[in-house]
């Protein structure tokens, strides 16, 4: 199993552009989740899912825009970055739906935006 | 929401010392409380975890503590080692609750 994987690893965007961080984990996990990580403030979650077709916001949700048409895959869409986006993206993904349920991360994409 | 908080924010040892970083969480509901450990350039990692019928977990040089009445779980590694040296956060959620409220994070350094 490749676990979770993210593309891309690095990514610089100007003000405005837009952009999908891809998210894809082959281990039939139900639920998967975006958090954005910044220094001094641990990880914070953007979005989450707990199945295909189901999607609903986390703790800081706008500006970001995810789908999920598949078990596998979690998109998550910025629809016109600022500079406040600039962090480190995670996906993650866990069996089943619940706070006990261990989460598997994927190794991070770092965005900046100028 | 729920609110934890992590100390220190960076923490220096001798290699072969012990480490300890504490974490203090504000909604009593909480009743699970993981640990991951975040290596250079990769995502963090689950390496122990806790729920709240239990006051002591170890697994080998690592152990947590719960303290329900003072709403605070600690983090001990013993005899640390170089490869110990990472970034580690404390966690806390509701069992059926989807979210996991992470602190800021400490930086470990194992000095050799």
């Amino acid at each position: 199993n490749a676990g979770v994987t993210q593309t891309p690893k690095f990514q610089v965007l100007k003000t405005g552009q837009s952009m999908t961080l891809q998210c894809a984990q082959d281990m039939n996990h139900e639920y998967m989740s975006w958090y954005r990580q910044d220094p001094g403030m641990g990880l914070r979650l953007i979005h989450y899912s707990v199945g295909a077709g189901i999607t609903d916001q986390g703790e800081v949700p706008n500006g970001y825009n995810v789908s999920r048409s598949t078990t596998e895959d979690f998109p998550l869409r910025l629809l016109s970055a600022a500079p406040s986006q600039t962090s480190v993206y995670f996906c993650a993904s866990s069996f089943a739906f619940g706070g006990e349920e261990t989460q598997y991360f994927g190794p991070g994409t770092r965005l900046l935006v100028l | 929401g729920e609110n934890v908080e992590q100390h220190p924010s960076t923490l220096s040892v001798q290699e072969g010392d012990s480490a300890v970083i504490k974490c203090t969480y504000s909604d009593s509901a909480s009743n699970y409380f993981p640990w991951y450990k975040q290596e250079l350039g990769k995502g963090p990692q689950l390496i122990i975890d806790i729920r709240s019928n239990v006051g002591e977990k170890k697994d080998q040089r690592i152990a947590v503590t719960l303290n329900k009445t003072a709403k605070h779980f600690s983090l001990h590694i013993t005899e640390t080692q170089p490869e110990d040296s990472a970034v580690y956060f404390c966690a806390a959620s509701i069992s059926n609750d989807y979210k996991l409220s992470f602190g800021a994070g400490t930086t470990v350094t194992v000095r050799a």
